[in-house]
């Protein structure tokens, strides 16, 4: 069965850096792209980041353009997160989820991991 | 802010039938499919209504979507206590080149 397992979460001071994993499995991770969406504590969904099935495209929200970097190794069925000048409003459970349906007018989010918790806070 | 706008909480009694609203642009709702979440307390979300009005495997028929220009809908039929959960939209943004969400809508079974 489908499964994606997040690792890497804690609690690290503001400025800091994090790397989260999204570890998959069940499926051919690289015919699939996989999105990153994070929930602040008592908050809604927000989407994180997005990337590729074959890593040629990435896209970002705005609030963490330039501070985070979305990667993949399908090697390693694994998707990354890379989170540096973290702020305390970065303060979330970040689940990976993937992308059904190539064409982003179909597209949904077919499959979540169970979220890794990321504190920021000194 | 978030990009669609749905009502923060909606209520009814067990039975009842609900409508959530979802309400967006042309460069979302208005030239793509919507999906919609479902998310209980402490777990993961999970897709409830794909490409507006499909329910994958396991989502009983009382759980309906349909689409009408920028806005879409969720509908709940024969509402049990077991619903009470938050629930949220989502679709591609074009001008964006963003996934957008609503801002949630929560809602009680009384």
């Amino acid at each position: 069965q489908v499964q994606l397992v997040e690792s890497g979460g804690g609690v690290v001071q503001p400025g800091g850096s994090l790397r989260l994993s999204c570890a998959a499995s069940g499926f051919t991770f690289s015919n699939y792209g996989i999105h990153w969406v994070r929930q602040a504590p008592g908050k809604g969904l927000e989407w994180v980041a997005f990337i590729r099935s074959d890593g040629s495209t990435r896209y970002y929200a705005s609030s963490v353009k330039g501070r985070f970097t979305i990667s993949r190794d399908n090697s390693k069925n694994t998707l990354y997160l890379q989170m540096d000048s973290l702020r305390a409003e970065d303060t979330a459970v970040y689940y990976c989820a993937r992308k059904k349906n190539s064409d982003w007018i179909l597209s949904f989010l077919d499959y979540w991991g169970r979220g890794a918790l990321v504190t920021v806070s000194s | 802010q978030s990009v669609l706008t749905q009502p923060p909480s909606i209520s009814a009694a067990p039975g009842q039938k609900v409508t959530i609203s979802c309400s967006g642009s042309s460069s979302n709702i208005g030239n793509n499919y919507v999906s919609w979440y479902q998310q209980f307390p402490g777990t993961a979300p999970r897709v409830l209504i794909s490409e507006t009005n499909k329910r994958p495997s396991g989502i009983p028929d009382r759980f309906s979507g349909s689409k009408s220009g920028t806005s879409a809908t969720l509908g709940i039929t024969g509402l049990q206590t077991g619903d009470e959960a938050d629930y949220y939209c989502g679709t591609w943004d074009n001008s964006l080149s963003a996934w957008v969400f609503g801002g949630g809508t929560k809602l009680t079974v009384l």
